[in-house]
C-alpha cells in the first residue's frame, strides 16, 4: 500500500538554526499538508499545498515557516530561526480529495 | 474559533466489551468527519470517515453522525487489547478548505 514517507525521523537542532523537514507524498495525491503535535497536545494544522501553491495556512504558520515542492516528488517544510517551542512532532499528510494519509512524522527537538 | 471537543479519558473497558468514543464540534457547516487512531509516539492512522447523518459500519467499528446535534461518535465492538490507543476525532469544514481540525483525543485502554 502506498504511503507518505518523512525524513529524518528525528532531528535535533540548536535554537536559532534552520531546519528542513522532508516528505514524499503518495504519488497520485494532489493535496499536501503539514501538521504538528506538541507533546501531550492535539494535532494542529499548519499549512496545505495544492497546485504548487499554498491553499490555506493557520495562524501558527507565520514568516518563520515556508513550504516548497522542489521537484515532482518531494514536499518540504523549512523552519527558520528555530525556538524551543518549535519542539514537536511534525507530520506530513497527503490526500486525493477526501481522507488525509499521514507519514510517520519527524520528531524535532530544539535545544 | 472552530473547535472539536473530546473527553480525554482514559476510557477503560474489558476485552470483548463495546467502547464508545464521543466528539462534538462547534462549526455548524462542517461536512466531513474522521476518526483516527494514534498509538503513543506514532502518527495518526485513519480508521473511518463519515459524511452523512446516521451510522457507518466497517468491521468492528461503527461511526455515528448527528449534524443537528453536532455530534459524532465511534463504537468499537469486541474491543481488543490492541485497540488500546488514543482516538482522534477530526472535522473538515467547507469554509476552511481541506484542512482537518483535530480534537485532543480520547485515550482508550482495553484490559485482557
Amino acid at each position: 500500500e502506498p504511503e507518505v514517507t518523512q525524513t529524518p525521523s528525528h532531528q535535533v537542532t540548536q535554537m536559532g538554526q534552520e531546519v528542513i523537514l522532508r516528505c514524499v507524498p503518495i504519488s497520485n495525491h494532489l493535496y499536501f499538508y503539514w501538521y504538528r503535535q506538541i507533546l501531550g497536545q492535539k494535532v494542529e494544522f499548519l499549512v496545505s499545498f495544492y497546485n504548487n501553491e499554498i491553499s490555506e495556512k493557520s495562524e501558527i504558520f507565520d514568516d518563520q515557516f515556508s513550504v516548497e515542492r522542489p521537484d515532482g516528488s518531494n514536499f518540504t517544510l523549512k523552519i527558520r530561526s528555530t525556538k524551543l517551542e518549535d519542539s514537536a512532532m511534525y507530520f506530513c499528510a497527503s490526500s486525493e480529495e477526501g481522507t488525509a494519509h499521514f507519514g510517520n512524522g519527524t520528531r524535532l527537538t530544539v535545544t | 474559533q472552530k473547535e472539536v471537543e473530546q473527553n480525554s479519558g482514559p476510557l477503560s473497558v474489558p476485552e470483548g466489551a463495546i467502547a464508545s468514543l464521543n466528539c462534538t464540534y462547534s462549526d455548524r457547516v462542517s461536512q466531513s468527519f474522521f476518526w483516527y487512531r494514534q498509538y503513543s509516539g506514532k502518527s495518526p492512522e485513519l480508521i473511518m470517515s463519515i459524511y452523512s447523518n446516521g451510522d457507518k459500519e466497517d468491521g468492528r467499528f461503527t461511526a455515528q453522525l448527528n449534524k443537528a446535534s453536532q455530534y459524532v461518535s465511534l463504537l468499537i465492538r469486541d474491543s481488543q487489547p490492541s485497540d488500546s490507543a488514543t482516538y482522534l476525532c477530526a472535522v473538515r469544514s467547507a469554509q476552511a478548505g481541506t484542512a482537518l481540525i483535530f480534537g485532543k483525543g480520547t485515550t482508550l485502554s482495553v484490559s485482557s
